[in-house]
């Protein structure tokens, strides 16, 4: 069975706090992606990478970064959280054989 | 970027009965048209895909029509079922690329 998985499921953070989502696949895919959810917005593109220490801007890379050191991990990083980053996170995964992705049960971040 | 919306944000069914979710797109250079599911608590599961030189295409209890003239994709689903009841998202993709755009998601309810 193919596995995206996020490293927490919920998350309380403090304004201000650095703030590390982490989101591992072992299906040996190319591409990751960072998504938020917000209600009414549907899904948007933080940010993606297609191989390892590459990384490139989705559409809304405001206010975060991210690290992918290795093929498998793909982590998104809120250098200093706001309040207005609370949302729900998702990582997906896929290969480049096609568009199917895999996404992760998501990280549900709170930032207070 | 260019975005991808769906029509109605909810829809109600009667179990039994026939879904259709329609979603209208705006980029005419998209390659791939997704459909996701996303159940309560879960990311959102791949359903069945389309590429822009197809009118047509079947899954199972699924049907996705895709009318480019008037940039128009639509999800039937056969006989809907109580574990139907989710939302669905829309996407599109370019080959090579695979960077999704969502619409903002239809929350199916289906009535027992």
């Amino acid at each position: 069975d193919v596995k995206v998985t996020q490293s927490s499921r919920y998350l309380v953070k403090r304004t201000g706090e650095k703030v590390f989502l982490e989101c591992v696949q072992d299906m040996d895919h190319e591409n990751m992606f960072w998504y938020r959810q917000d209600p009414g917005l549907g899904l948007r593109l933080i940010y993606f990478s297609y191989d390892v220490k590459m990384k490139e801007k989705g559409d809304i890379p405001e206010g975060y970064s991210v690290s992918r050191e290795k093929k498998e991990r793909f982590s998104l990083i809120l250098e200093s959280a706001s309040t207005n980053q609370t949302s729900m996170y998702l990582c997906a995964s896929s290969s480049s054989g096609g568009p199917e992705a895999f996404f992760g049960q998501g990280t549900r971040l709170t930032v207070v | 970027g260019e975005s991808v919306g769906l029509h109605l944000p909810t829809l109600s069914v009667q179990e039994g009965d026939n879904s259709i979710i329609n979603c209208a797109y705006s980029n005419s250079a998209s390659d791939y048209f997704i459909w996701y599911k996303q159940e309560s608590g879960k990311g959102p599961q791949f359903i069945i895909d389309i590429r822009s030189n197809m009118d047509k295409r079947q899954g199972q209890r699924v049907t996705v029509l895709l009318n480019k003239t008037v940039k128009h994709l639509s999800l039937q689903i056969a006989a809907t079922q109580p574990g139907d009841s989710a939302v669905y998202f829309c996407a599109e993709t370019r080959l090579y690329d695979y960077k999704l755009s969502f619409g903002a998601g239809t929350t199916v309810t289906v009535r027992a």
